[in-house]
């Protein structure tokens, strides 16, 4: 059974980078083709798409992110990782890791983690 | 970007009820590419229903999903208690990817 689980540093001062890594147990991370995403979660913007990547490294990302925003894969490690530069209080939410269902870009997200806390502290 | 509204905000229902959850999309959703997922509190989103009225793997089937274009709804036939919840929909057929704002169901 698939699973994924964030991870990484619950505190991260303004103006710094966030970096966030998802591990995937269960399977591998490149074996179905899977397309692999980071989504947020705040009390006041709700849920936010961050941003997908395919197992081979194509990146797509929400516009609105776009200039502060990496994600990578490590099929090696069968992990994939996201860095939100220039971090602000505007960047404190639960982060996400999820998997695109059947291995599909215009598709839903089948398969999510636990969720991480990430709060930008002044 | 296509902005989702959901309606109502809350709904406030007893257990057996049928809920009725609205989507409505600012401009067309191409081939029905509307997610539905459940949230309960201290959890990740779950996965209810994709491409419209596609039920995901091991969603009891008093779930379902109906609509195209901009109008979308989200029924729960009879509702259980463990259906009481917040729940979302989501684009994915245009970029960025979208979600509304959700609706929560209440036990009345």
């Amino acid at each position: 059974q698939l699973q994924l689980q964030e991870s990484g540093p619950g505190l991260v001062k303004a103006s710094e980078t966030l970096s966030l890594t998802c591990t995937v147990s269960g399977g591998s991370i490149s074996s179905n083709s899977d397309y692999w995403g980071w989504i947020r979660q705040t009390p006041g913007k709700g849920l936010e798409w961050i941003g997908t990547i395919y197992y081979s490294g194509s990146t797509y990302y929400n516009p609105s992110l776009k200039s502060r925003v990496t994600i990578s894969v490590d099929t090696s490690q069968n992990q994939f990782s996201l860095k939100l530069s220039s971090v602000t209080a505007a960047d404190t939410a639960v982060y996400y890791c999820a998997r695109h269902l059947g291995g599909n870009y215009y598709n839903a997200f089948d398969i999510w983690g636990q969720g991480t806390m990430v709060t930008v502290s002044s | 970007e296509i902005v989702l509204t959901q309606s109502p905000g809350t709904l406030s229902l007893s257990p057996g009820e049928r809920a009725t959850l609205s989507c409505r999309a600012s401009q067309s959703v191409s081939s029905s590419y509307l997610a539905w997922y459940q949230q309960k509190p201290g959890q990740a989103p779950r996965l209810l229903i994709y491409g419209a009225s596609s039920r995901a793997t091991g969603i009891p089937d008093r779930f379902s999903g109906s609509g195209s274009g901009t109008d979308f709804t989200l029924t729960i036939s009879r509702l259980e208690p463990e259906d009481f919840a917040v729940y979302y929909c989501q684009q994915y057929g245009g970029s960025p990817r979208t979600f509304g704002q959700g609706t929560k169901v209440e036990i009345k």
